[in-house]
């Protein structure tokens, strides 16, 4: 595997389930983001994560969880989730030191009945 | 505060015409200025990007020049492909500091054959 990717692709869940969402990095980046894309709204960013340490929860409900075991990895937990959380969630990673490029993985659809 | 305000979409061309989407930046201080390009299905990827006032970025055809007087950095390309399709973000961040990413809403481009 090569870059970032993220598991699963599509999630369809009622809103009493519990989910989690799966990011990992092959690029030996140190820092790595949560963001939210819904239509016809700028990427709002959820969650950063430098050196595994969170420096950013952008008033993110608590029904969303993110766990950052090392350095590759970012997870996001859901539970209790609302049908406007539905949208598609992008993983990224950079360098911490590298001017601020981001590379992104493919997404997961997420759908909340 | 940051943000960034590009044209609103859809944008519908046919091969071969020239290609302008407007992106300004609203910012304290002097920003690294980004545009990425998601295709159908993926994440975004880093298409070009520009570090300091009247640096010129480029990239598959793309072009973009970052303007501190009027706190721009338009997108543009001579003869677009039907490759080209796709949706085209604007950001801004910071090569020190808070290694966060401000994006606009997005412009989709269609190009027709």
């Amino acid at each position: 595997e090569t870059g970032v990717t993220q598991t699963p692709r599509h999630l369809v869940m009622g809103m009493t389930n519990k989910k989690s969402l799966k990011c990992e990095q092959h690029l030996g980046h140190n820092a790595m983001y949560w963001y939210k894309q819904s239509a016809k709204k700028p990427l709002e960013l959820m969650f950063v994560y430098n050196f595994k340490e969170q420096t950013e929860n952008n008033s993110v409900p608590s029904r969303f969880s993110p766990e950052c075991p090392n350095s590759s990895h970012l997870f996001l937990h859901l539970h209790t989730l609302q049908p406007e959380d539905s949208a598609l969630y992008l993983c990224a990673s950079s360098q911490r030191t590298s001017g601020n490029e981001q590379f992104f993985g493919p997404g997961t659809r997420l759908t909340v009945l | 505060g940051n943000s960034v305000t590009q044209m609103e979409g859809p944008v519908t061309l046919s091969e071969e015409a020239f290609l302008t989407i407007n992106c300004t930046y609203t910012a304290t201080g002097y920003p690294s200025l980004f545009w990425y390009v998601q295709y159908p299905g993926e994440g975004l990827q880093l298409l070009l990007k520009a570090t300091k006032a009247d640096d010129k970025g480029s990239n598959k055809g793309f072009e973009a020049t970052y303007r501190k007087e009027t706190t721009s950095f338009h997108l543009e390309k001579g003869s677009v492909q039907v490759s080209d399709s796709a949706v085209y973000f604007c950001a801004l961040g910071w090569e020190t500091g808070a290694n966060n990413l401000f994006f606009g809403t997005g412009t989709r481009l269609t190009v027709i054959p």
